[in-house]
């Protein structure tokens, strides 16, 4: 069975501090890994896919990065706009109509 | 560009009624995809439809549930005599293609079951 794992499962940090999220999955024939961020009471927000080990995609400050086994999303000098819950899914080959999701990190950028 | 619509936001049903979720994709999509997300738990695939036509239906409790998407209109999340284990935030997502292509959510409609 397909499984996601992302960690920690909150994270507080200070403007400015930069940190990485973790993202770990298990899945037989890895399609594509996405990154989503969704604020409260709103939909998940597409961010990165990613498709092969080695891979890494940029955007503002966050940059995402993929292995065999896990995928890691940094931040760099984070605001407090990029306080959020952010969540990892995989993707199969087969059955790739359907995304797989962990539970989500909730960031919080203190000011 | 409308994004993905979905009503009502809220809805509160009590036990034994029937809750009806739409979702109207974003204009131009034809793959139209149900999620449920229950308290401190992830998000969970339900039903991957196509226009008059349920592709996949693997997520989707066997009984008190079903979906359609018809030709002219919106999808529709039907759940029948609701209990109040139903009570969770329901998303809905559409994409141009499918497999591989990313997904547009809404902003989900969330169920309470009194």
């Amino acid at each position: 069975e397909d499984q996601v794992t992302q960690s920690p499962e909150a994270l507080r940090l200070q403007e400015g501090e930069s940190s990485s999220l973790n993202c770990s999955y298990t899945v037989s024939g890895l399609r594509g890994l996405f990154w989503y961020r969704q604020d409260p009471g709103k939909g998940p927000e597409f961010l990165f896919t990613l498709y092969s080990a080695g891979e890494e995609k940029e955007k503002e400050r966050l940059k995402a990065t993929l292995t065999k086994k896990e995928s890691f999303l940094h931040i760099t000098a984070p605001k407090p706009e990029d306080s959020a819950t952010y969540l990892c899914a995989v993707q199969r080959i087969q059955g790739a109509q359907k995304l797989v999701f962990g539970q989500g990190t909730r960031l919080t950028i203190n000011p | 560009n409308a994004g993905v619509m979905q009503n009502p936001r809220h809805l509160v049903r009590r036990r034994g009624q029937e809750a009806r979720l739409r979702c109207s994709p974003m204009k131009g999509h034809s793959h139209v995809y149900w999620y449920r997300q229950l308290p401190e738990e992830g998000l969970k695939f339900m039903v991957y439809l196509q226009k008059e036509n349920i592709i996949d239906e693997s997520g989707m409790p066997k009984e008190r549930f079903s979906a359609e998407f018809p030709k002219e209109g919106p999808s529709i999340l039907r759940i029948q005599q609701v209990v109040r284990g139903d009570s969770a935030a329901y998303f809905c997502a559409s994409s141009l293609g499918q497999g591989g292509e990313k997904l547009f959510f809404g902003s989900g409609t969330q169920l309470s079951v009194l």
